[in-house]
């Protein structure tokens, strides 16, 4: 299985800060890679897909790089509603895999 | 737009069945693959299992002795069998259709379900 592994756990960050969540994947996935948003009590959103992909509907202030085994999600000034846990996972192969989840707090 | 609800027993006793059914409202079934996706209490998601409109099944090793997934196509359902459950398979359970990119390989959950809660005790 390939293991994904997010940076940190939590971090909190104020409004307007740039806010950026590392994922690294335990063997490369090239570029088959996606972001989600999950709040609390809800499913999770598509944010990004194929590491650089901006989903249809999502602002523009989030953004994902990277490629091989280590990949970003950028959000390049905070705001109150991106209070969530945010989660990469790859679709390179089966069994699809998650990261442990980054939870983003709104100081 | 495409819509996916859950549907099935919110409790199930220890060493029984666990089954669920997906409902897929909103558009057709054909040429995506349909996933089983779960989340215990306070903790991160594990993908369970998908099947392809077409029948074709994979299944995640760590569960796949206990797996059975089947879609009906003339229903726009598909659906969840987990065997011998145990407290560890408490969690949300998710079903989300999975997207292909334009090579035709996988791509991304973009479509979830609501999720439904399922307990398993006694």
């Amino acid at each position: 299985d390939i293991q994904m592994t997010q940076s940190v756990s939590s971090l909190s960050a104020s409004v307007g800060d740039r806010v950026t969540i590392t994922c690294r994947a335990s063997q490369t996935i090239t570029s088959y890679v996606n972001w989600y948003q999950q709040k609390e009590g809800k499913a999770p959103k598509l944010l990004i897909h194929a590491a650089s992909s901006l989903e249809s509907g999502v602002p523009s202030r989030f953004s994902g790089s990277g490629s091989g085994t280590e990949f970003t999600l950028t959000i390049s000034s905070l705001q109150p509603e991106d209070s969530a846990t945010y989660y990469c996972q790859q679709s390179y192969s089966t069994p699809f895999t998650f990261g442990q989840g980054t939870r983003l707090e709104i100081k | 737009q495409v819509q996916l609800q859950e549907s099935g027993p919110g409790l199930v006793k220890p060493s029984e069945t666990l089954s669920l059914i997906c409902s897929v409202s909103g558009g057709s079934m054909s040429r995506y693959h349909w996933n089983w996706i779960r989340q215990p209490p306070g903790k991160g998601l594990e993908w369970i299992a998908y099947i392809y409109y077409n029948g074709n099944t994979n299944y995640s090793p760590s569960l796949k002795s206990r797996i059975t997934i089947s879609i009906d196509t003339s229903k726009n359902q598909f659906s969840l069998k987990l065997s011998s459950v145990t407290a560890a398979d408490t969690a949300l359970y998710y079903c989300a259709r999975l997207r292909a990119d334009s090579s035709a390989y996988f791509d991304a959950f973009d479509i979830w379900g609501q999720g439904t809660m399922v307990t398993i005790s006694s």
